[in-house]
């Protein structure tokens, strides 16, 4: 079984600029979670999406954004890049409704953005 | 609100056995889970203890005990390869899994 894979692995953007990154989860998760790693501060929990609803929303401005399609593919985009956002985003499913219930998420190996 | 506090860093020789603490403070206790992240790499998950006591998977043991809202991970026999960061993880308020800031592990040989 694949497992969960996000696009693209890397990338440079200026500020000012949006981004969007996407992420295909484990097939049959239904559920899928965002982060922002930066060094030093740990996993920042971004939103969750299950059943193209988002279902929680962590302490990120507005210009962070998701979406989930039908197929529990997820996209999120971030708009007027700053050079705080660069940072390693961290995709993860699970087949439950949440996936905190059971504590296990299934990360993918993220996208690393550098805004210069 | 809901934090968990874990050392930054440990160092320990290879072979030996190493403890992570971790304190929590959540309203609404569901578990809590650990994970492993190489450098460069996805966090995996290894362990989720719901229920007090000591849980054993092979080299690696989590330990929960909810009176004193506390956990640690065991690792034992350690390999050059369990150089990584672990992170502790509960239940926040809305839902969502709430990590600790990480602790980094060096192992030497």
């Amino acid at each position: 079984k694949a497992g969960v894979t996000q696009t693209p692995r890397y990338l440079i953007k200026t500020r000012g600029q949006q981004v969007t990154l996407s992420c295909s989860p484990i097939s049959g998760h239904r559920s899928v979670s965002w982060y922002q790693q930066t060094p030093g501060q740990g996993l920042q929990f971004l939103f969750e999406y299950f059943s193209e609803t988002q279902r929680n929303k962590g302490n990120f401005p507005g210009r962070f954004s998701g979406r989930q399609f039908s197929n529990s593919r997820s996209e999120m985009n971030v708009s007027t890049l700053e050079l705080g956002d660069s940072a390693l985003y961290l995709c993860a499913s699970s087949f439950r409704e949440t996936g905190a219930d059971t504590g296990e998420l299934f990360f993918g190996e993220g996208s690393r953005l550098t805004v210069l | 609100g809901q934090s968990l506090e874990q050392p930054s860093e440990v160092t320990a020789v290879e072979g030996a056995i190493v403890q992570i603490n971790c304190t929590y403070q959540t309203s609404g206790f569901y578990g809590l889970s650990w994970y492993q992240q190489h450098d460069g790499g996805a966090p995996t998950f290894l362990s989720y203890n719901a229920l007090d006591g000591l849980e054993e998977t092979g080299r690696f043991s989590s330990f929960l005990s909810r009176s004193d809202s506390y956990g640690y991970l065991l690792l034992q026999e350690l390999q050059m390869k369990d150089s990584a960061s672990y992170f502790c993880a509960v239940k926040g308020s809305q839902g969502n899994l709430i990590f600790g800031k990480g602790t980094k592990l060096s192992v030497k040989p």
